[in-house]
């Protein structure tokens, strides 16, 4: 299997542009996590979907960013419009949830996204 | 105060030295994890535990529940053993609450 795929690997844009982050999870796997990591906050959980369903977005920093899983093969991360404040490095992850136990998390390289 | 407290925030090793890195959580979990970042980026778990210990190579993760206390060991440490350790802990769902990782440096 290929891993996670995340694209773009690394996105450069301008303020108040949108700005769009894609991820493919391991095929069969059911969870779909995206997270954000920050020198100053470490890794954060921003939403994590359960078979395509969004589960928890408390994490999801304001109305300018939303996330879709249209199916089991992908998931995007939509911010728009983008502040330099947005800086950082986008992981997804996947698992497999089976009933009442819980599995590791597979990370992909991750998006890192500069604001200019 | 953070769920999760890892020490040291860094350290700086010999090679073959013994090491360990501690985390310390406050809330009800259902599992612990423990993932490595190299110096990359990359990110990759290496355990999942909820009791006792579990060993993989010369890595070894404990964890006792009722001090809210996990300890990562890595004996015989090598200098591709370099990169930052993340604590992170599972309450009643999937979502996982992370330390600030550990960054670990081991001289040749």
């Amino acid at each position: 299997d290929a891993g996670v795929i995340q694209s773009p690997r690394h996105e450069v844009t301008e303020m108040g542009q949108e700005v769009t982050l894609r991820c493919k999870p391991i095929s069969g796997h059911n969870s779909l996590f995206w997270y954000r990591q920050t020198m100053m906050r470490g890794l954060e959980l921003l939403i994590y979907f359960n078979n395509n369903v969004p589960i928890d977005d408390s994490g999801m920093p304001e109305d300018r960013f939303s996330a879709k899983m249209p199916n089991a093969s992908f998931s995007t991360l939509k911010i728009q419009p983008s502040e330099p404040r947005d800086s950082a490095v986008y992981f997804c992850a996947s698992s497999f949830l089976r009933l009442s136990s819980y599995n590791e998390q597979f990370f992909g390289p991750g998006t890192r996204l500069t604001v200019l | 105060k953070n769920e999760v407290e890892q020490s040291p925030q860094n350290l700086t090793a010999q090679e073959g030295e013994f090491i360990t890195i501690n985390c310390s959580y406050s809330v009800g979990i259902s599992a612990l994890h423990w993932l490595q970042q190299h110096p990359g980026g990359g990110i990759v778990s290496l355990f999942m535990l909820s009791s006792g210990k579990k060993k993989h190579g010369r890595l070894i993760a404990t964890i006792n529940i009722q001090e809210k206390h996990s300890s990562l060991h890595i004996t015989a440490s090598h200098p591709r053993d370099s990169a930052v350790y993340i604590c992170a802990v599972q309450g009643g769902s999937e979502k996982l609450v992370f330390g600030k990782g550990t960054k670990l440096t081991v001289n040749p």
